[in-house]
């Protein structure tokens, strides 16, 4: 049992580039969420997913785009990266909705340049 | 949502007993109080959820005063390996509602 898994760990991107951030789940949550942790900073959600095929905005969704196609699978994309989206990226996933426990990846450290 | 306040950071030493206090006055009826933490490169991990009064696991005990506008996280005997950001959160169970984390309270276990 992986848990929640997310590719790539680290990423170099030029201003204007784009990437796919992908997590990956195998408790079959029905729930999934993207944040995003600046230093010093607690985590603020970008969009999350309430189950295949939908997704929902969040507190900071600008410049990021997410799909669900597959249940296990969460997929945050950036069209075209800048260096405000330097950060660390989180993927979550939980069972249920509300304050259920959310089980976090181990993160993706992204620079952009 | 109902916002929380707690202590930007707090120092202990190893073997003592920890408490993280976090306030939340506009605590809504069906809302439940969670704590979080957070290792350096790591993500946030789940620790204690609790409703009222104390709730008890193998890592920390949550106490909850009737009135529920505050909460305390307390961590027996830290060791080093406590040293980490500590997150509380509010929120309900019913009905999707996105979970606001907070800057946390970062806790640095001394030798």
């Amino acid at each position: 049992n992986a848990g929640v898994t997310q590719t790539p760990k680290f990423r170099v991107l030029k201003t204007g580039q784009s990437m796919t951030l992908l997590c990956a789940q195998d408790m079959n949550h029905e729930y999934m969420y993207w944040y995003r942790q600046d230093p010093g900073m607690g985590l603020r959600l970008i969009h999350y997913s309430v189950g295949e095929g939908t997704t929902a905005k969040g507190e900071v969704p600008d410049g990021y785009n997410v799909s669900r196609l597959k249940k296990q699978n969460f997929l945050l994309g950036l069209e075209s990266a800048a260096p405000s989206q330097t950060s660390v990226y989180f993927c979550a996933s939980s069972y249920l909705q509300g304050s259920e426990t959310q089980y976090f990846g181990p993160g993706t450290r992204l620079l952009v340049l | 949502l109902a916002k929380t306040t707690q202590p930007i950071s707090m120092d202990s030493y190893e073997g003592q007993e920890v408490n993280i206090t976090c306030s939340h006055n506009n605590i809504a009826t069906n809302d439940y109080i969670t704590w979080y933490q957070q290792f350096p490169s790591q993500g946030p991990r789940f620790i204690i959820q609790g409703y009222k009064t104390k709730v008890t696991n193998e890592v920390a005990s949550l106490f909850i005063p009737a009135d529920r506008k505050s909460s305390t996280l307390s961590l027996p005997r830290v060791s080093l390996s406590d040293t980490a950001v500590y997150y509380c959160l509010v929120g309900t169970r019913t009905g999707f509602q996105k979970l606001v984390f907070g800057t946390g309270t970062r806790l640095l276990v001394s030798p």
